[in-house]
């Protein structure tokens, strides 16, 4: 089976940087990814890493080490629309591919 | 609109009725995939498809619950006898997988719906 663990909540300033971890145990992996959901909405996709190493797209980085099985999501210059619940999600698969989700990270960002 | 559509929105239902919902996925999106979600947790796979094959079934999905792609495109997910514990939302996604069996970098990319409230009372 697949197993994901990332904190429950989260808060942070405005402005500031929040580093959301998450750490895996699952077979046949391929990738880690990251969504975003706002409450009452549907998850959106943020990033994809398949290798190791960090990915940077605008305010929001992510990494991944398999050899640890962990990765991060970093977001930098927090504002408060980013208060939302932040998911890691492995992508995994023997023939066909799925995405298996953690239970999330509920982010508050404070004025 | 473009996006994977789902309908209907909201339903509820009496304990023992059937339900079903529809996913239309973007167009060109030979993957969908059904989850479950309940309050404060992340969505839980329940079963996908590539084109009109059902790939894969969650172990933890009762027989009450089937899903369908009949040509490739829209899919329904019906629920028979509904318990109050089926009450959560449902939610399918697409994607597009260009290689059989093997996927792009587009294809790591998962387009939700904006999922279906289903409330058993």
């Amino acid at each position: 089976g697949q197993s994901l663990e990332q904190p429950s909540e989260v808060t942070a300033v405005e402005g500031a940087i929040v580093q959301i971890n998450c750490t895996y145990q699952t077979s046949g992996f391929y990738g880690l990814s990251w969504y975003q959901q706002h409450d009452g909405g549907a998850p959106t996709f943020l990033s994809y890493n398949a290798l190791d190493g960090l990915e940077e797209t605008g305010r929001f980085s992510s990494f991944l080490s398999r050899s640890d099985s962990y990765g991060y999501l970093l977001l930098q210059e927090l504002q408060m629309k980013d208060s939302a619940s932040y998911f890691c999600a492995v992508r995994v698969g023997t023939g066909g591919f799925k995405t298996i989700f953690g239970a999330g990270t509920r982010l508050f960002v404070k004025a | 609109d473009t996006g994977v559509s789902q309908d209907p929105r909201h339903k509820i239902t009496k304990r023992g009725q059937n339900v079903t919902f529809r996913c239309d996925p973007i167009s060109e999106h030979n993957r969908l995939y059904w989850y479950r979600q309940t309050l404060g947790q992340g969505p839980e796979f329940l079963t996908y498809f590539q084109n009109e094959a059902q790939l894969e079934k969650s172990r933890l999905l009762s027989d009450r619950f089937s899903a369908e792609r009949p040509k490739g495109s829209f899919s329904t997910l019906e629920i028979q006898r509904t318990e109050q514990g089926d009450s959560a939302m449902y939610l399918c996604a697409s994607s597009l997988s260009l290689l059989a069996g093997k996927t792009t970098s587009s294809g790591n990319t998962i387009y939700f719906g904006e999922g279906s409230w289903l409330t058993v009372v």
